[in-house]
């Protein structure tokens, strides 16, 4: 079993649709999380990352974390064309700084 | 644009050969991480520097070695080529020792024909 699962893709969404990416894990010593976006030919930019259970907004962007279920989310908002990247969830523990990334969603919002 | 610099953008290179990647970081960054991005392995993370010094080490090949220089930038080396070792290469930079606000660079596209 991989340390991080990311939900398969791609996804295609109509513009204004609310989006949401799933990762799971299976190491309870990760502690942040963090979401990255990678648009085509891009290095991955880091979107959000939180390090406790609960929710996280920034603007149109929630990030959510259940440690109890060791389960990871991030909604988009009101998507917009722009959105359209590959979504990668990382995670790391505190004691080696050896980040884990999913293996990504590459999601597509439709005008 | 990410403040990362990394050269080459593209790099084509026969089997058993070498390269040299290089990364600047962002004015400031302490820290360098290397990762390689492969359709079939996605992002892994191959190792780090903090100030000159080797912090942690990944999924990294004996074959493949890096350094950060007094300057702070870094290379990766990539040694004794392999068609599977073509693939993106990424650096990414931050002001600490940890990976919580990394920033990437653009990548090196390595193709191993």
């Amino acid at each position: 079993q991989k340390e991080v699962e990311q939900d398969p893709g791609p996804l295609s969404v109509p513009e204004g649709a609310i989006v949401s990416l799933n990762c799971t894990y299976s190491n309870s010593a990760f502690q942040y999380f963090m979401w990255y976006r990678q648009y085509s030919r891009k290095g991955p930019e880091l979107l959000m990352y939180t390090y406790s259970s609960g929710n996280k907004e920034d603007g149109r962007f929630t990030a959510q974390v259940d440690k109890s279920s060791k389960y990871i989310s991030l909604f988009i908002r009101d998507s917009q064309p722009s959105d359209s990247a590959t979504y990668l969830c990382a995670m790391i523990t505190g004691a080696n700084s050896k980040l884990t990334f999913g293996k990504g969603i590459t999601l597509s919002v439709r005008p | 644009d990410s403040g990362v610099t990394q050269t080459p953008k593209h790099l084509i290179t026969a089997t058993g050969q070498r390269v040299t990647l290089r990364c600047s970081p962002r004015s400031g960054d302490l820290s360098v991480y290397w990762y390689q991005q492969s359709l079939d392995q996605g992002l892994q993370f191959l190792i780090q520097y903090y100030n000159g010094e080797e912090r942690a080490k990944g999924n990294i090949l004996e074959r493949f070695s890096a350094q950060q220089f007094p300057d702070l930038h870094s290379e990766l080396n990539l040694s004794s080529l392999e068609l599977g070792d073509s693939a993106l290469y990424f650096c990414a930079s931050s002001a600490h020792r940890g990976h919580t606000e990394a920033f990437f660079g653009q990548g090196t596209r390595l193709t191993v024909v």
